[in-house]
């Protein structure tokens, strides 16, 4: 069975740090894209980071970039968001997302920036 | 950014009953490789998105198939052809023909 577990979210002031985890099983993680994908309370979705199979292509949305940074190891079949300079507007639901299309997802972490 | 615009944002619906949502982008969605980048989710109150549709009209591993998805272009839809007590929730569409992806505002699916 496919699965993503995320975890790491927070409470954290404005400007401060966080690292977000997520790990898979059920399938070949190096063999797949990964995402991030965020849900403020109450509101949509919006889609934040991905990166390719074995980490050498990154792509972010305009809103995090130089703040945050997407990586991985395949070998622990494990996908991280470092995300830093954390602004009120970041709060939210944090999923993982398997694929650059997400056919699969984790149950999200809760992300609050707030002083 | 190309824009996803989804229309109703909210949707009253009779069990057993059909239901249909519009999702119209700003752009074409076509790739040159002759593809088309459009994906439905199911956000079930609670619960994290499931992909129900990808490519317009491919059904998922496990998703009924009283779901359906259609459209070309600019305009698709995703169609419910009788309404269970289980599919209320919000319904986003996506597309990631172009970069980045971007999501629909979602339609909020409920039981009349």
């Amino acid at each position: 069975e496919v699965q993503v577990v995320d975890s790491g979210g927070g409470l954290v002031q404005p400007g401060g740090s966080l690292r977000l985890s997520c790990v898979a099983s059920g399938f070949t993680f190096s063999t797949y894209w990964m995402s991030w994908v965020r849900q403020a309370p109450g509101k949509g979705l919006e889609w934040v980071a991905n990166i390719k199979e074995d980490g050498s292509e990154k792509y972010y949305v305009d809103s995090v970039k130089g703040r945050f940074t997407i990586s991985r190891d395949n070998a622990k079949n494990s996908l991280f968001l470092q995300m830093n300079s954390l602004r009120v507007d970041d709060t939210a639901v944090y999923f993982c997302a398997r694929g650059r299309w997400f056919d699969a997802w984790g149950q999200g972490t809760l992300v609050t920036v707030s002083t | 950014d190309v824009v996803m615009t989804q229309s109703p944002l909210s949707l009253p619906v009779t069990l057993g009953q059909p239901a249909s949502i519009s999702c119209r982008s700003s752009q074409s969605l076509v790739l040159s490789d002759g593809n088309t980048y459009l994906n439905w989710f199911q956000q079930r109150p609670g619960q994290s998105p499931r992909r129900l549709i990808y490519k317009v009209s491919n059904r998922d591993s496990g998703v009924p198939d009283r779901f359906s998805g259609s459209g070309s272009g600019t305009d698709f839809t995703l169609k419910i052809s009788r309404v269970e007590a289980e599919d209320v929730g919000v319904y986003y569409c996506m597309q990631d023909t172009h970069w980045p992806g971007t999501f629909g505002q979602g339609t909020k699916v409920e039981i009349k």
